[in-house]
C-alpha cells in the first residue's frame, strides 16, 4: 500500500510561535486527511483535502495539498497550549476504505 | 451519546491469557476497523470490516481474531497474549459516501492493553 512520511517527528514551541508539519508520499494521493490526537485521547478527524493545490483554513489552522497531490502540510499560527497533541496525516490505504497513517508529529507548546 | 465505544478502557493481563475487546458504534456506519497504536504512537490498521464481512487483514498474527456479530459491533479476541501485544487498540468506523469528506473515520476512546 501507499506510505506517507511525516516530519518532523516532534516539535516543541513557545506559545505564540507558529508550527508546521509536513506529509509526503512517493505516489499521487487521491485525497489526504488530517487527524489530531490529544495526549491520552483518540484520533479526531480535522479535515480532508481532495483537489490539487487545495488550501483550507480552520481558524488558526491552514491545510494545504500540493499541486502534484504528493504532499500536504498543516500550519498552525500562534500556537496555544490547547494545540498540544499529535497530528497525523493519512492517505488512502491498500484496502477498501482503509487509511495509511503517517507516524505523526507530536507538538508540545510551552506557556 | 458516544459514537464509538470500546470496553474495557484498560486491560492488564498475564502472558498466555486470552482476552477480548468489544467495540460498538451507533453512527449507522458500514465499515469498522481495528488499529494498534504502539508506544511510539504509530497507528497501524489491523482489520477492516464492511457490513460484517472481513475486507482486509493486515499482517497480524492469527492469534488475533475479529468478530462482527452485526454491522454495529466489531470485537477483537486475542489468544495466547504476548508481551509485544502491549499497546493501545482503537476501534474506528466510517461511512462510505459520495460527498466529502470521504471515509472520515471516527475513533473509539481506545483500550490500553498491558501484558505482564
Amino acid at each position: 500500500g501507499q506510505q506517507v512520511m511525516q516530519i518532523p517527528q516532534y516539535q516543541h514551541v513557545q506559545e505564540g510561535e507558529d508550527f508546521t508539519t509536513y506529509c509526503n508520499s512517493s505516489t499521487t494521493l487521491s485525497n489526504i486527511q488530517w487527524y489530531k490526537q490529544r495526549p491520552g485521547g483518540h484520533p479526531v478527524f480535522l479535515i480532508q483535502l481532495v483537489k490539487s493545490g487545495e488550501v483550507k483554513k480552520q481558524k488558526r489552522l491552514t491545510f494545504q495539498f500540493g499541486e502534484a497531490k504528493k504532499n500536504s502540510s498543516l500550519h498552525i499560527t500562534a500556537t496555544q497550549t490547547t494545540d498540544v497533541g499529535t497530528y497525523f496525516c493519512a492517505g488512502p490505504g491498500s484496502g477498501y476504505s482503509t487509511l495509511t497513517f503517517g507516524k505523526g508529529t507530536m507538538l508540545l507548546v510551552s506557556p | 451519546d458516544t459514537a464509538v465505544s470500546q470496553t474495557p478502557k484498560y486491560l492488564v493481563t498475564q502472558m498466555g491469557n486470552d482476552k477480548s475487546i468489544k467495540c460498538e458504534q451507533n453512527l449507522g456506519h458500514d465499515t469498522m476497523y481495528w488499529y494498534k497504536q504502539d508506544s511510539k504512537k504509530f497507528l497501524k490498521i489491523m482489520f477492516s470490516y464492511n457490513n460484517k464481512e472481513l475486507i482486509i487483514n493486515e499482517t497480524v498474527p492469527n492469534r488475533f481474531s475479529p468478530k462482527s456479530p452485526d454491522k454495529a459491533h466489531l470485537n477483537l479476541h486475542i489468544n495466547s497474549l504476548e508481551l509485544g501485544d502491549s499497546a493501545v487498540y482503537f476501534c474506528a468506523s466510517s461511512q462510505d459516501g459520495q460527498r466529502e469528506p470521504y471515509n472520515e473515520q471516527f475513533f473509539g476512546p481506545g483500550t490500553r492493553l498491558t501484558v505482564l
